[in-house]
């Protein structure tokens, strides 16, 4: 069964918590994304990776982390720091190719009790 | 300035009808050109790319591009109630790894 697997579907945090978001692909695509979804606004890049053990900043990237340490994985953290983080949160993927296609997962929408 | 604009409807299409929604983009290098369709809750599904000047078509979708005015559009054929979503289009500039979303149209088909 191949594809892109984002888990939890659903999380809750108390303010004050870190959480991470999973993100795991099995199609072997090199790049991956992580995205933030709001109401009414488009999708904002928040880090994004082009290979294992390097990852860039997005435009939102402030209060979040991320870690590559597998082609297969690139787990979001949302931390305290985030004053905001109630959304959707979206990863997909790229493969190398000369299209550039990305892909997206089923997402994980969190929210800040 | 919006990078990327869409309008955000909603678009309102009986069933049967032809369905156009379209995107102007400001960044004149931008090479690539994708339309993704998002059911309420569901995260975005890839339906077109387009790269090149023209339409591109694929069964009831249509992509169409003209540069030189910098704007994008997606027209469905015969469209079904089941096409009721909110269309993203998103545009990638020259030698980036980025894309950059549109706010999104939301399309309605009436029966």
């Amino acid at each position: 069964d191949g594809g892109i697997t984002q888990s939890p579907k659903y999380l809750f945090r108390k303010e004050g918590q870190n959480v991470t978001l999973s993100c795991e692909q099995n199609l072997n695509h090199d790049a991956m994304y992580w995205y933030r979804q709001d109401p009414g606004q488009g999708l904002r890049l928040i880090y994004y990776s082009q290979i294992v053990n390097d990852f860039q900043k997005g435009d939102i990237a402030e209060g979040y982390s991320v870690s590559r340490e597998k082609k297969e994985s690139f787990p979001l953290t949302v931390t305290s720091a985030q004053k905001n983080p109630t959304a959707f949160y979206l990863c997909a993927t790229q493969p190398r190719s000369a299209y550039n296609e990305q892909f997206f997962g089923p997402g994980t929408r969190l929210t800040v009790l | 300035q919006k990078e990327v604009e869409q309008n955000s409807g909603p678009l309102s299409v009986p069933e049967g009808a032809i369905a156009s929604l379209n995107c102007t983009y400001s960044d004149r290098v931008s090479q690539s050109f994708f339309w993704y369709r998002q059911y309420s809750g569901k995260s975005p599904e890839l339906i077109m790319s387009i790269y090149s000047n023209g339409d591109k078509e694929d069964g009831r979708f249509t992509a169409q591009l003209n540069k030189a005015s910098q704007y994008v559009s997606l027209l469905i054929r015969d469209s079904q109630p089941s096409d009721s979503a909110t269309y993203l289009c998103a545009v990638r500039s020259y030698n980036t790894d980025k894309l950059i979303f549109g706010t999104g149209t939301r399309l309605q088909v009436f029966p």
